[in-house]
Formats: structure tokens, sequence, C-alpha cells
């Protein structure tokens, strides 16, 4: 069982470039979500997404795009990296909304220099 | 808004000694989850509680939920070296446009020193 894939595991770009953090699971779920964590603090939610087509803001949105053309894959693209956004990223999925657990990949350690 | 905190956020414990995290929210859970990250690694789903009251034990930790349903605590008993790492708690918070978001706690980080 592969779960949730994240790729790459590790990145680091410099100011104003661009990049695709990818995500996806093989556990047929309709949601999925990207948080990201910053040393020693807790998840913020960016993005979430209820289904195929259907995407939405989170806590921390501004920098980011998502996409679900899918139901497995989730990528979420940072335009013009900015060092603010040196945090570790990580995707989730879940069954259904709030009362089941979520499944984590394994990040993605990013750096912007 | 409505939040989920933990306390406390750090706890540094001796080996064999017992460890609680607890969890409060601002608003009533129709139930709370709690997950576990080591240094480095990803959140880990570890439980679920859903009815008031409920006490889940698994192993040396015993999670508890609260009787009006809006606190929640994990106990450790004995700790050891592999219970290193950040506990969350987590819950469903109602957001604007209807539905309910799986809202994460600010996690306690507990290390344990032999």
């Amino acid at each position: 069982n592969a779960g949730v894939t994240q790729t790459p595991k590790f990145r680091i770009l410099k100011i104003g470039q661009s990049m695709t953090l990818q995500c996806t699971q093989d556990m047929n779920h309709n949601y999925m979500y990207w948080y990201r964590q910053d040393p020693g603090m807790g998840l913020k939610l960016i993005y979430y997404s209820v289904g195929a087509g259907i995407t939405d803001k989170g806590e921390v949105p501004n920098g980011y795009n998502v996409s679900r053309s899918t139901t497995e894959d989730f990528p979420l693209r940072l335009e013009l990296a900015a060092p603010s956004q040196t945090s570790v990223y990580f995707c989730a999925s879940s069954r259904f909304e709030g009362d089941q657990p979520q499944h984590f990949g394994d990040g993605t350690r990013l750096s912007i220099l | 808004g409505q939040q989920v905190m933990q306390i406390p956020q750090y706890q540094h414990v001796q080996e064999g000694e017992d460890f609680t995290t607890y969890c409060n929210s601002s608003t009533t859970l129709s139930n709370i989850q709690w997950y576990k990250q080591r240094p480095g690694g990803h959140p880990v789903f570890l439980i679920q509680l859903v009815k008031s009251g409920e006490v889940k034990k698994q192993k040396r930790l015993t999670f508890q939920f609260g009787e009006a349903k809006k606190n929640s605590s994990l106990h450790i008993t004995a700790t050891q070296t592999t219970d290193v790492g950040t506990y969350f708690c987590a819950g469903p918070i109602r957001v604007t446009g209807g539905g309910n978001k799986l809202t994460f706690g600010t996690g306690t980080q507990l290390k344990v020193e032999l």
C-alpha cells in the first residue's frame, strides 16, 4: 500500500523560481489537503479539495495554487518562490471530511534562498 | 475564530515518568482525533474518540474525551524514548459556507531523557 506519495522529498529553490509539488494517493479518497509546517510549529492548511475539479482555500493560500483534475492527484504550485515559503509541505487525504482520519505523505522539505 | 488549543507546548520528562497533554476546543466537537509526529516524520493517526466521556487505551497511552465534548487528553504512562515526538489533537470545526474542517491543535512536543 503506497498511501499518499509526495515528490520531491527535498528541494532548494532560488527566490522568484517556480515549482510544483506533486501528491498522489491510491486509496480512492475524495478529500485531499495541503499543509505547511514551519519548524517547531503546527500544521497550517493551504488548500483542500473535496473531489476532482473542486478546490478551496485554506488558512494560508497566498502564493500557492492547486488543481485537482483526477481523484488521485493534487499538485501544489508555487509561482514566485519567496523565503517565507521555506517550510515542510505535507499532502494528506481522507475518505470523508471531519470525521475520518487523514493520511499524510512523507512531506516535501523546501528551502528558498 | 474557532480554534483547537493544546497545552503544554513543550514537555521534557525523564524516561519512566508520566506525560499528559490537554486539548481544548472553543466549540463542541463531534469527534476528536489524535496524531503523533516523530521528529523529521509526518503526522500519523493514532485514535478517534466519538462519545462523550469516552476513554480508550492503546498500551501505555490513554485517551479521554470530555463530557462536554470540548476537551480531550492524552496520557502516557511510564514514557519511553520511543514516545518522543509531537502529539496533535484534531477536531472538525464548522466553517463558513457549511461543512466541517478538521482543525489541528497547536501540538505538544514531548522529549524523553534517559
